[in-house]
């Protein structure tokens, strides 16, 4: 059994460019979340995709957008970067949505 | 408003010790909680849940107890090991089906050998 898997680990993006950041769900698991973690702060819920449609969203602006995939696969994009979303991106999986989440390392995303 | 907080950002505790690391929420209607340790430049590692039917749930070295009267949550871990140096996290699963898990701030661990 696999965890979940996230890419690249490190990314540097200059103010204004657009960032894809990618995630494979631990084997079997159809729900995927992905949160922001600034440093030494807790993660903050961004969005959550259930068999391949957004199901919840936390406070953040359109500029963050998500998909998944029939595999179950995921992605984050933001566009029009800014020096603020320089943060931990934390992919997250789970068997169904009552069940706890297994998260992978992270992408480290540094905004110059 | 929702909120999960922790009690002390810091714990430092001699090796061998149990520790006891606190955790207040706001959100009465939550149903799940969630304890997650995390290591410097990992993602958070699930340790144990509890559901809000439950008031303790045990695991191997670790217990979680949920006071649902003073909205409170506590992690123990017994016989603390330098390995379980980390950032701890109590979360909080917002009722509904959003799967939405709300962080409190997070608590340093420090095992002194």
């Amino acid at each position: 059994e696999t965890g979940v898997t996230q890419s690249p680990t490190h990314l540097i993006k200059t103010r204004g460019q657009q960032v894809t950041l990618r995630c494979s769900s631990q084997s079997g698991h159809n729900t995927v979340s992905w949160y922001q973690q600034a440093l030494g702060q807790g993660p903050q819920f961004i969005f959550q995709y259930y068999r391949e449609e957004e199901n919840g969203r936390g406070n953040f602006p359109p500029r963050f957008s998500g998909l998944q995939f029939p595999n179950y696969s995921s992605e984050l994009n933001v566009n029009a970067l800014e020096l603020d979303d320089s943060a931990l991106y934390l992919c997250a999986s789970s068997l169904d949505q009552n069940y706890g989440y297994t998260f992978g390392s992270g992408t480290r995303l540094t905004v110059v | 408003g929702e909120s999960v907080g922790l009690h002390l950002p810091t714990l430092s505790v001699q090796e061998g010790d149990n520790s006891i690391i606190n955790c207040a929420y706001s959100n009465s209607a939550s149903d799940y909680f969630i304890w997650y340790k995390q290591e410097s430049g990992k993602g958070p590692q699930f340790i144990i849940d509890i559901r809000s039917n439950m008031d303790k749930r045990q695991g191997q070295r670790v217990t979680v107890l949920l006071n649902k009267t003073v909205k409170h949550l506590s992690l123990q871990i017994a016989a603390t090991q330098p390995g379980d140096s980390a950032v701890y996290f109590c979360a909080e699963k917002v009722s509904g089906n959003t799967g939405k898990l709300i962080f409190g701030q997070g608590t340093t661990l420090q095992v002194k050998p």
